[in-house]
């Protein structure tokens, strides 16, 4: 499987800014995907990064909230905007295995508190 | 509705014993079914996939499959201090290939 690495792994910020996730992986992937997971809840899917086009977000979620950049194929960076305490979560980046199955694999994560 | 369900738990097991983790789908149609474990702190890691009816055997792990039941299970055998984690179910349902997950079921296994 593909070696993923998120940045920053943890912050702590104040309420009304905005923070930048990275995800990078080691080989290139077609798509990428964020999700959300919220103390002691499930993966919640944001979105589906695609490079070279829009990402295609879920119920609930919306590009003004969550803009998502996917310059090439290893990279993606996902931008949580005007931040609140209910955005306190753990969000993880994750791609698709190489089986024609779906399986998929998550990067460390990246911990975020909003004070 | 797509759902995944799982029981919350926590379930509890001595050190040694089998540990058996349930999960239920919603759509009869779906294909792939696949086990995380999430420790603590940690993001989920993919421990076991399934996509036939029957049993898959991996070491300690046995991944079970009913798709006329709907219903997908995980046995851990010889159960460790360990292997004390969340275990998330995850099924790709409704034709997507983007799996939905349940919330997981945290085992303690203790000694």
């Amino acid at each position: 499987s593909a070696v993923i690495s998120q940045k920053p792994s943890r912050d702590i910020c104040q309420r009304g800014t905005s923070l930048t996730i990275q995800c990078q992986v080691d080989s290139q992937v077609t798509m990428m995907f964020w999700y959300r997971q919220q103390p002691g809840q499930s993966l919640t899917l944001i979105a589906t990064a695609n490079q070279g086009s829009e990402a295609t977000y879920e119920s609930g979620f919306v590009i003004d909230k969550f803009p998502i950049s996917r310059p090439n194929l290893t990279f993606s960076t996902l931008t949580v905007s005007n931040m609140s305490p209910e955005d306190s979560s753990i969000y993880l980046c994750s791609v698709e295995g190489r089986s024609s199955y779906n399986e998929q694999f998550f990067g460390p994560g990246t911990r975020l508190t909003v004070l | 509705q797509k759902e995944v369900e799982q029981n919350s738990g926590p379930l509890s097991v001595p050190e040694g014993a089998i540990a058996s983790l349930n999960c239920t789908y919603s759509d009869r149609g779906s294909q792939s079914f696949f086990w995380y474990r999430q420790y603590s702190g940690k993001s989920p890691e993919l421990i076991m996939s399934i996509y036939s009816n029957g049993d898959k055997e991996d070491g300690r792990f046995t991944a079970q499959l009913n798709k006329a039941s709907q219903y997908v299970s995980l046995l851990i055998r010889d159960s460790q201090p360990s292997d004390s984690a969340t275990y998330l179910c995850a099924v790709n349902m409704g034709g997507s290939y983007i799996p939905t997950f349940g919330r997981g079921t945290s085992l303690i296994v203790h000694p």
